[in-house]
């Protein structure tokens, strides 16, 4: 399958600052990025839908002043999490899709963020 | 209402057996894709296998198949001849093409011990 990469894989941070995590298509276009956070023992719980070019779409409950999505071009997103809080601990997926088919969604290897 | 439900949060299975993890999912599309994703505790979501909502067989992917009972909405997942690889979490998972703009929605997950 495609390979989608996320830098970086582990971030700890102070609270209060800002981190950007990246998630990039290697070998394919992602014309779709979806971003996932994952808490210990949980499910993923999808907190964004970006096309390249448009803005992003949250999920009910996810505050997008908070986590910006950037999908600027077919191969990179990227997830800002403004002013970081201990509870924005979390691990975080990325996933791209290429094309208009059931199976074609290909995830990155998640970033685990942890803030102080 | 949850959309996919994994009702087993633990299961044990010895070595060289097969294991059955249940999946049910609730959807008013007719046009929807399933699936089984592996999660080690390494955190990367492994592809196992894909079920179409108009396919006519299960599908089948090496040890992997995915029991597929559409009018009672379930896709469980079998594996056969459990190894001790095989431990980690497990999600089932559902995309809805029309009604869901191909976001891919998770189950709680099962976690898989197998035993030697």
């Amino acid at each position: 399958g495609a390979v989608v990469s996320q830098h970086p894989s582990r971030v700890i941070c102070k609270s209060g600052t800002s981190v950007k995590i990246e998630c990039r298509s290697l070998d394919f276009q992602a014309t779709t990025m979806f971003w996932y956070r994952q808490f210990p023992k949980k499910s993923l719980m999808l907190m964004a839908t970006s096309n390249e070019g448009s803005k992003a779409t949250y999920e009910q409950g996810v505050e997008k002043d908070k986590f910006l999505i950037n999908h600027a071009s077919l191969t990179l997103s990227t997830l800002t999490v403004t002013s970081a809080h201990p509870e924005d601990s979390s691990f975080y997926i990325c996933s791209g899709s290429g094309q208009v088919d059931y199976n074609e969604q290909f995830f990155g290897p998640g970033t685990r963020l942890t803030v102080l | 209402a949850q959309k996919i439900t994994q009702t087993q949060p633990g299961m044990f299975v010895q070595e060289k057996e097969a294991v059955t993890l249940d999946c049910t999912y609730d959807t008013s599309d007719p046009s929807y894709g399933l699936f089984w994703y592996k999660q080690p505790s390494s955190g990367e979501m492994i592809f196992l296998i894909y079920q179409g909502s108009y396919d006519q067989q299960n599908a089948t992917e090496g040890r992997y198949s995915l029991n597929f009972q559409k009018a009672r909405k379930s896709a469980n997942l079998v594996i056969s001849a459990s190894q001790l690889g095989d431990s980690a979490m497990y999600f089932c998972a559902m995309r809805e093409v029309n009604t869901g703009g191909f976001k891919t929605i998770f189950g709680a997950g099962t976690r898989l011990f197998v035993k030697a």
